[in-house]
């Protein structure tokens, strides 16, 4: 079955920078594209960026501009998403999820604490 | 990029009851239209593709409905396990993909 399992929780300082992984099980990895959404307590969900495993092209939302960095590494079926200059703002739950558009296989999520 | 809205926030409804959230979008967006559910501490789960197309394992007392900016996700009698927060989400032609705020249907 499709499975998408994300590493563990962090906790950073502001200013740092934090990179969550997302590995692939279950199906041929560079097919589907990688969605990335976050979700701070509370909240909704927010659109982060997106990846093709197959090309590495990728894309992002306006507000994570020079911020974002989303890359794979299609050895080991796993896509990651590196978030720098990190704020208080930033303290969410990560979730990559796989598709272009419709989202059918979500990961655990991951809960990034940005705290001095 | 394109405004989902979801109305209402919140929704007090008993079991049995027959449940309406509407979700609208600032621009038509034909069909391509999501309605997820969310539990406390789990990532969200697909009820709904292409507006009113049930995803497969869902129990068919979810319904979708509308096109262009409107849309509906009925639940028919609703059942203990359905207490929840429930998003609609477009994903027209290309990024970004934009999420409702949400509508968390409480007991009353």
């Amino acid at each position: 079955q499709v499975q998408l399992v994300q590493s563990g929780a962090e906790v950073k300082k502001p200013g740092a920078s934090v990179k969550v992984s997302c590995k692939a099980s279950g199906y041929t990895f560079i097919s589907y594209d990688i969605n990335w959404m976050r979700q701070a307590a509370g909240q909704g969900l927010e659109w982060v960026g997106w990846l093709n495993p197959d090309n590495g092209e990728t894309g992002h939302a306006q507000k994570f501009q020079g911020r974002v960095t989303l890359t794979r590494d299609t050895s080991i079926k796993t896509a990651y998403m590196e978030l720098s200059s990190l704020t208080s703002d930033d303290t969410a739950v990560y979730y990559c999820a796989r598709g272009s558009g419709l989202f059918r296989a979500w990961g655990q999520g991951t809960l990034v604490t940005v705290s001095s | 990029d394109i405004q989902m809205t979801q109305s209402p926030s919140t929704l007090s409804a008993s079991v049995g009851d027959r449940v309406t959230i509407t979700c609208r979008a600032s621009q038509s967006i034909s069909t391509w239209l999501a309605w997820f559910q969310q539990k406390p501490g789990k990532a969200p789960k697909l009820l709904i593709y292409a507006a009113s197309n049930l995803e497969s394992g869902v129990p068919s007392r979810f319904s979708g409905s509308g096109s262009g900016t409107e849309f509906t996700l009925t639940i028919s009698s609703l059942q203990p396990d359905d207490f929840a927060t429930y998003y609609c989400q477009q994903y027209k032609r290309s990024p970004p993909w934009t999420f409702g705020q949400g509508t968390k249907v409480e007991i009353k």
